[in-house]
């Protein structure tokens, strides 16, 4: 399995709150991205990441930010959780961008926002 | 606007049969991967088709990206049970991945 770790595994809150995730990777790739997995919506790209302080937006962005410091590191923000952000959230990592490549997923963060 | 279909979007069948899904697209594409996603895990790729007409087999799975490079099929002969989960359809789009709602099998034993 590529060395891919997401935590909170899971989080409850409350709307309005601020929630930050985190994607950490050991396999040093370039590229890092964050989805959200929704029931008849399959996996839709929130942000995504093609070097240490190089991030661009993805098609569902609006409410989230993200910040890479490091490359091993890929954290997304909800600035104020609303109940439409309730998701699971994905982080996949590839070597190389261009969409030819294959991604790698963490097994996913399950957010529920009250 | 719904640029992807994956059909079917729910599938249960016995041990043994075989069975095709299906990801189309009005929209052309330059590549196309398929994952494969078990309940409480991140999908895992299975394959990548890059040239239209293309084939490919993994086992008992095989891949075919249409002539014209709009839509896809995927084909499991004899399914088994660990074939169980969540197949989604993923075209490159301008350099990033569109991913299919999916199609979730189940097949009983």
């Amino acid at each position: 399995d590529a060395g891919i770790t997401q935590s909170p595994r899971h989080k409850v809150t409350e709307t309005g709150t601020p929630v930050t995730l985190r994607c950490h990777q050991t396999e040093n790739h370039r590229y890092m991205y964050w989805y959200r997995q929704d029931p008849g919506h399959g996996l839709r790209l929130i942000h995504y990441s093609y070097g240490v302080k190089d991030t661009d937006k993805g098609e569902v962005s609006d409410g989230y930010s993200v910040s890479r410091s490091k490359t091993e590191d890929f954290l997304l923000t909800l600035e104020s959780a609303t109940s439409s952000q309730t998701s699971v959230y994905f982080c996949a990592i590839s070597e190389i961008g261009g969409g030819n490549q294959p991604q790698h997923f963490g097994d996913g963060t399950r957010l529920s926002i009250l | 606007t719904q640029l992807l279909e994956q059909s079917p979007q729910f599938l249960s069948i016995q041990e043994g049969e075989n069975l095709t899904v299906y990801c189309n697209s009005s929209s052309v594409f330059s590549s196309l991967q398929w994952y494969r996603q078990e309940p409480g895990e991140g999908p895992v790729l299975l394959v990548t088709v890059v040239t239209g007409g293309e084939v490919k087999k993994l086992k008992r799975l095989t891949f075919q990206f249409g002539d014209a490079r709009k839509d896809s099929s995927l084909h499991i002969t004899a399914a088994q049970p660990g074939d169980t989960g969540l197949y989604l359809c993923a075209p490159n789009q301008g350099g990033k991945l569109i991913f299919g709602q999916g199609t979730e099998l189940s097949v009983k034993p």
